[in-house]
């Protein structure tokens, strides 16, 4: 079944602890972001990548990291530096050749710290 | 920087009444205009783009750089289209490739 799969579904974190959520896609995109999505506040650019061993800042990036190793992967990793680290995380893929402006969604990760 | 704004957290219409759902948007260079949708249980996914000039299910969207507005339409709601819209903007400068900026959303309710 092709498609983004982000994991796990739901974590708990204990404050000054750090923690990784996971994003694999097997749509051979190159391109795959990172959003944040708060109530009343729509999606927000966390990091973005749009080919392997690159990245860039998004709107919102403080207190979080991203690696991006392998095309099919692009984990980021929520600090403790994060202020206010609870929310719903979506990871996305694109074409990056295609000039179409479609973003494929997983169907995202809630991080709730306790 | 760019900017999408979506007025209304929320809209209730009845069903088979018109549907208007508001985007404006700030930018000083040429944008493409998109609209996505999230159903009940479902991924985020795209509904239409400004640039195809295309009706899905039923929906369209003009833009309209006078007002810099990218309304979403469909002249007959149906309970199917309950859903939370947004709109979102690529830059088409700066090299950011599919880099979108989302909108805040709007929470379409279709009354029986």
């Amino acid at each position: 079944d092709g498609g983004i799969t982000q994991s796990p579904k739901y974590l708990f974190r204990k404050e000054g602890q750090n923690v990784t959520l996971s994003c694999e896609q097997n749509l051979n995109h190159d391109a795959m972001y990172w959003y944040r999505q708060d109530p009343g506040q729509g999606l927000r650019l966390i990091y973005y990548s749009q080919i392997v061993n690159d990245f860039q800042k998004g709107d919102i990036a403080e207190g979080y990291s991203v690696s991006r190793e392998k095309k099919e992967s692009f984990p980021l990793t929520v600090t403790s530096a994060q202020k206010n680290p609870t929310a719903f995380y979506l990871c996305a893929s694109s074409s990056r050749g295609a000039d179409t402006g479609e973003l494929f969604f997983g169907e995202g990760s809630r991080l709730t710290v306790l | 920087a760019q900017r999408v704004t979506q007025p209304e957290k929320l809209l209730s219409v009845f069903k088979g009444a018109p549907v208007e759902l508001k985007c404006n948007y700030s930018y000083s260079g040429s944008p493409e205009l998109f609209w996505y949708v999230q159903y009940s249980r479902q991924r985020l996914q795209l509904l239409l783009r400004h640039i195809s000039r295309e009706s899905i299910k039923g929906f369209t969207a003009d833009l309209n750089k006078g007002e810099t507005s990218f309304h979403l339409k469909k002249p007959f709601a149906q309970e199917e289209d309950s859903a939370m819209y947004y709109c979102a903007l690529r830059a088409l400068k700066g090299g950011g490739g599919n880099k979108l900026t989302f909108g805040t959303g709007t929470q379409l309710k279709v009354e029986l």
